[in-house]
């Protein structure tokens, strides 16, 4: 079975710092991974995905994150925090076949963000 | 594009009691899932519906959780009777068919359980 290993329950950067957050996953065949981001009160937005090809992904509100089969890790990236960056980041793997697609997610990283 | 619905936003219960949550998917999305969220824990898939008939339903708790979506548009879910433990959000999420599509989260109904 697969399964999302986030090793940093918390995170805290200044505004304008870089950010990595770390991802390592498990799954017997090539994964399918998503990073999402979840505000208070809210739902979980996409940041981004990856699923073959490039191995450098770029996703919305400038992050980015990088697929490393040797390493099993997929870890978002951020040059330059903002304070609205300020959130919940769950990585998750996808599996399945044909029209099913189930999502596994980690623990989640909680960012804070000190101005 | 109006995005997923749920309702109610919060709930608040006895244990042993009966809720349901309800869930309108984003229009022409043939996928529907229900994921249960505890505090300090990412989402769990409870249920996955295609259309109206249950891909994956491995992880609900079919003593206590039911889920139907007839007619294949909106989804309820519910529990009974609820236990202390169930207290988290219940998130549901929909998209189009087909794997690795991106999944589309509503805001949740976040359950309490005295």
């Amino acid at each position: 079975a697969q399964s999302v290993t986030q090793p940093d329950i918390h995170i805290t950067v200044s505004e304008g710092a870089s950010l990595e957050l770390r991802c390592n996953y498990s799954y017997g065949a090539t994964p399918y991974l998503f990073w999402y981001v979840q505000s208070p009160g809210q739902g979980l937005q996409l940041l981004l995905k990856y699923f073959s090809g490039d191995t450098l992904v770029q996703g919305i509100k400038g992050f980015e994150a990088e697929f490393k089969r040797s390493q099993s890790s997929f870890n978002l990236r951020k040059p330059s925090v903002h304070w609205s960056d300020a959130a919940e980041y769950f990585c998750a793997v996808g599996a399945g076949t044909g029209t099913a697609s189930k999502l596994t997610f980690g623990t989640g990283t909680r960012l804070q963000v000190t101005l | 594009e109006a995005g997923v619905a749920q309702s109610p936003r919060y709930k608040i219960i006895e244990k042993r009691q009966s809720v349901a949550f309800w869930c309108n998917p984003i229009s022409g999305h043939a996928t529907l899932y229900w994921y249960q969220q505890i505090l300090g824990q990412g989402p769990k898939l409870l249920i996955q519906f295609q259309n109206n008939g249950v891909v994956d339903d491995s992880q609900l708790p079919k003593d206590r959780f039911s889920a139907e979506r007839l007619k294949g548009v909106d989804s309820t879910l519910k529990i009974q009777p609820a236990k202390l433990e169930d207290s988290a959000v219940y998130l549901c999420a929909s998209s189009l068919s087909g794997r690795g599509n991106e999944q589309f989260f509503g805001p949740g109904t976040r359950l309490t359980v005295l």
